[in-house]
């Protein structure tokens, strides 16, 4: 069955270190590959988007790389602080030749913590 | 610019009720998409309208409909709503041809 799997429900580190989030999926060719922000009570926010044809994305002090043999995202954010604190979600269009506008899969998010 | 709205933000019903959400999206914006966030499901995809015609479905029952008219408003309505369709409800919108999705900050809905 198809599946979108944020390999860490929760993940706590300290400030000013690489927090790292994975997000990896099955029976998917998805043409790009999107990270969101959530905070609580709030929509989600568009951070970075990847196509399958980049390998890495940078935006300030984030860091997306995209693996489509390995079906799997990765998403870094450097020198981490505690306002980095929030729930990040992958998404992803599953259906062929990102054609599927407005139209995106997620999983189920990643709850970061950054402690001072 | 400003950026999507929602109303209500919350919203409580009871068992049979119906209701109507309604979502403005950014200005220029023609494509308008529908979520619902629970904590076991989590984000999962309702439909999405462009142009007044809805252009994507996901996998939810008759029950959830939606429309959108000449300004890009969208609404969305349930019927017959059970305790299950408490959740958080949201609408994106995005420029045409743009993966990338603006979100508002949701409809709290619960069903007694």
């Amino acid at each position: 069955s198809q599946k979108i799997e944020q390999n860490s429900e929760a993940l706590n580190i300290q400030e000013g270190k690489t927090a790292t989030l994975t997000c990896n999926y099955t029976n998917y060719s998805p043409a790009y590959l999107q990270w969101y922000r959530q905070d609580p009570g709030r929509g989600p926010v568009f951070l970075l988007l990847i196509r399958e044809n980049e390998k890495e994305k940078r935006k300030e002090r984030l860091k997306v790389t995209f693996d489509t043999t390995l079906k799997q995202s990765l998403f870094h954010i450097t020198a981490s602080q505690p306002a980095d604190s929030a729930t990040y979600l992958c998404a992803l269009d599953i259906d062929a030749g990102g054609t599927s506008y407005g139209k995106l899969t997620f999983g189920q998010g990643t709850i970061l913590t950054v402690h001072p | 610019k400003a950026g999507v709205t929602q109303t209500p933000r919350y919203l409580i019903k009871t068992r049979g009720q119906q209701v109507t959400l309604s979502c403005s999206p950014i200005s220029g914006h023609r494509s308008v998409s529908w979520y619902q966030q629970t904590p076991g499901q989590g984000l999962q995809f309702l439909f999405e309208y462009f142009s007044e015609t809805q252009r994507n479905k996901g996998n939810f029952p008759g029950r959830f409909s939606g429309r959108q008219f000449s300004n890009s408003r969208s609404e969305m309505n349930v019927s017959t709503l059970e305790l299950g369709d408490s959740a958080l409800y949201l609408c994106a919108s995005s420029l045409t041809y743009s993966f990338e999705q603006f979100f508002g900050p949701g409809t709290r809905l619960t069903v007694l």
